[in-house]
């Protein structure tokens, strides 16, 4: 069974543009979850889709941070424009269940400039 | 708010034991878990408490004390590969994950 994957794995952007992060969850699951961890910090949570429909979005820190899952299947995470203290590394989780363990991906490593 | 707490860093010899400990305040509360991260890796999912007591899963073991909003994660017989970071994570009453900030494991021969 494919893990969970996210595209790029890295992406370097300047500050004012845009970048469009992708997460194919596990087949099946229908809890999609995006983390971020900045600089070395916790990892925080930013929203959770339940199939198509965004269950919690209330770690997204600005309106600058759009996500969509259209069809419940995988998701994009953009920002527009990109500011420096959005560098950092994007995760995006998966579970089949809402209680049951979430499957992390390998994350995107954002480095604005 | 919500926090968790765990060591920063901890230093241990192959072989030996070690435990890491986190402690808790949140709002809601369905179970703590850990997650293991190698370097540039993805946090991978090493065990689940809901309940108080110990779960065991071979060499790793993890505790939960709702009453004290504590838990550990035992790691036994360590090994070289076992050097990463271990996350303490509880699930809230929205059913998302909050992270502690992280113990780095650092094992040497």
């Amino acid at each position: 069974e494919a893990g969970v994957t996210q595209f790029p794995s890295h992406s370097v952007i300047e500050k004012g543009q845009t970048v469009t992060l992708r997460c194919d969850p596990i087949s099946g699951h229908d809890n999609l979850y995006w983390y971020r961890r900045v600089m070395g910090k916790e990892i925080k949570f930013l929203l959770h889709f339940v199939k198509e429909s965004k269950q919690d979005e209330s770690g997204m820190p600005n309106n600058r941070f759009l996500a969509e899952r259209t069809g419940g299947t995988y998701s994009t995470l953009k920002v527009q424009p990109a500011e420096l203290e959005d560098s950092g590394v994007y995760f995006c989780a998966s579970s089949q269940e809402t209680l049951y363990e979430q499957y992390f991906g390998p994350g995107t490593r954002l480095t604005v400039t | 708010g919500q926090s968790l707490e765990q060591p920063s860093e901890v230093t241990a010899v192959e072989g030996a034991i070690v435990q890491i400990n986190c402690t808790y305040q949140t709002s809601g509360f369905y179970g703590l878990s850990w997650y293991q991260q190698h370097d540039g890796g993805a946090p991978t999912f090493l065990s689940y408490n809901a309940l108080d007591g110990l779960e065991e899963t071979g060499r790793f073991s993890s505790f939960l004390s709702r009453s004290d909003s504590y838990g550990y994660l035992l790691l036994q017989e360590l090994q070289m590969k076992d050097s990463a970071s271990y996350f303490c994570a509880v699930r809230d009453s929205s059913y998302k994950l909050i992270f502690g900030s992280g113990t780095r494991l650092l094992v040497r021969p």
